[in-house]
């Protein structure tokens, strides 16, 4: 299947802090998705984007999709205790039913 | 009532026993999914259900076997699994099989022993 390489794979970072992360593939994709996954529970989307160059904000969070098609960012401003968790990536193509493509994800730690 | 909906949250099984998982969506969506989730390895799709037919199976082991009666309700029956099964199950949910937003369930932690 598709690769999609994520990093950093985990991060340690103060509150208050920014944080970013971004996702590369060989393959292009239509559509770039986020999701986060909270301990011990499953991933909820955070942000969808649909074309290339496209720029996206959900609250703190921003997301690119990158002109190439083949990475995308995601940026969280001002970090709070509540981010923690693992932040994927996943990229989507309209070929076949196995269409959504899945990051190995970025741990995040937020320290109070 | 959340969108899509897994029993049981955790198991515990032998490996000889069989045991089934269970996921519910109440969302309206025409395909259901399994995806297996393992330490530091990417969301693994198992199998793919549009409409209550299988359109996807991703090699998985025959010790895995999808069942999907109706377009809201979706399971795993688990027999003779091995340690190396133990991992977070997660069910999801898509208005269609191309659909580009999944939405998951919070996932059945299985171990296996």
């Amino acid at each position: 299947g598709q690769q999609l390489n994520q990093s950093p794979q985990s991060m340690f970072i103060q509150e208050g802090e920014d944080v970013s992360m971004n996702c590369t593939s060989s393959s292009i994709f239509n559509t770039w998705l986020w999701y986060k996954q909270d301990p011990g529970e499953g991933p909820v989307l955070l942000i969808a984007l649909y074309k290339a160059g496209e720029l996206t904000s959900n609250g703190r969070l921003t997301a690119q999709f990158g002109i190439t098609r083949k990475d995308s960012f995601l940026n969280i401003s001002a970090s709070i205790p509540s981010d923690v968790g693992i932040y994927f990536c996943a990229g989507y193509t309209q070929t076949g039913a196995n269409n959504l493509f899945f990051g190995t994800g970025t741990r995040l730690t937020v320290i109070p | 009532e959340t969108g899509v909906t897994q029993t049981p949250r955790h198991l515990v099984m032998g490996m000889t026993n069989k045991k089934s998982l269970k996921c519910e969506q109440h969302l309206g969506h025409n395909a259901m999914y399994w995806y297996k989730q393992s330490a530091k390895k990417p969301l693994e799709l198992m199998f793919v259900y549009s409409l209550e037919e299988r359109v996807e199976n991703n090699s998985v082991p025959s010790r895995f076997s999808p069942e999907c009666p109706n377009s809201s309700h979706l399971f795993l029956h688990l027999h003779t699994l091995q340690p190396e099964d133990s991992a977070l199950y997660l069910c999801a949910s898509s208005q269609d099989p191309g659909a580009k937003e999944a939405f998951f369930g919070q996932g059945t932690r299985l171990t296996v022993v």
